[in-house]
């Protein structure tokens, strides 16, 4: 079961910065937490990673809580590609399987 | 560079024929998973190859499905025979055998979309 709470769905204006909450008050010290995306009949995408530190890539931003139990992905500037399901999972090793949830079913409008 | 190739992209077969998916993950990738998604469910993890080796198969249904990797390369799945329930989108993903633990990157496939009538 996935160990992450992720609304279920969210909309934003494109331009704007859009910020997905991911709850994960469960997690261990040793797993890190990643972000994947699905757009629409397509494969999952990698978009970040992070451990305990704040995280930026030409993506996103990856904002984790001093106290690690939740965080936030943070898309600059929406544009209507960025139309996706989000799922933000926390993994310990390379050796367990990545396990999705729901995901945030994300609307970016015109 | 390419990317995980999955083929077909599509598949439709009646029940209790037999159908192999493959999957060419990303040159030099070690790990190899396949996931499925069945229609409104969650994305499922199935299985995972380190090289040739069956890392984890704990999530495969059940004996109808068999998935290898001879050469540690290309990997297929069969299904035999398929059941109506098998419809769904399988999806593969390769990734690097990480230095450390979690950091770990997955590159996905397209996927196959299978449809078992």
């Amino acid at each position: 079961d996935a160990k992450t709470t992720q609304p279920t769905s969210m909309d934003c204006a494109e331009g704007r910065a859009a910020n997905l909450p991911c709850n994960h008050s469960t997690i261990s010290g040793n797993e890190y937490v990643y972000w994947y995306r699905q757009i629409h009949s397509q494969g999952p995408q990698y978009i970040i990673h992070g451990l305990k530190n704040n995280e930026t890539n030409e993506m996103a931003s990856l904002i984790i809580t001093e106290d690690r139990k939740s965080s936030t992905l943070i898309l600059p500037h929406a544009t209507l590609r960025d139309t996706a399901v989000y799922y933000c999972i926390v993994r310990y090793s390379g050796n367990t399987p990545l396990v999705f949830g729901k995901g945030t079913r994300l609307s970016v409008i015109a | 560079e390419a990317g995980v190739t999955q083929f077909p992209s599509h598949s439709v077969i009646e029940k209790g024929q037999t159908v192999t998916l493959r999957c060419d993950p990303i040159s030099g990738h070690d790990n190899l998973y396949w996931y499925r998604r069945v229609m409104g469910k969650e994305i499922k993890f199935l299985l995972h190859f380190v090289k040739e080796s069956k890392q984890d198969e704990s999530g495969m249904p059940n004996n109808r499905f068999l998935a290898e990797r001879t050469g540690g390369t290309y990997s297929t799945l069969k299904v035999q025979p398929a059941e109506l329930e098998d419809s769904g989108v399988y999806f593969c993903a390769s990734s690097q055998v990480p230095l450390w633990g979690g950091d770990e990157k997955l590159f996905f496939g397209s996927g196959t979309q299978l449809s078992v009538l």
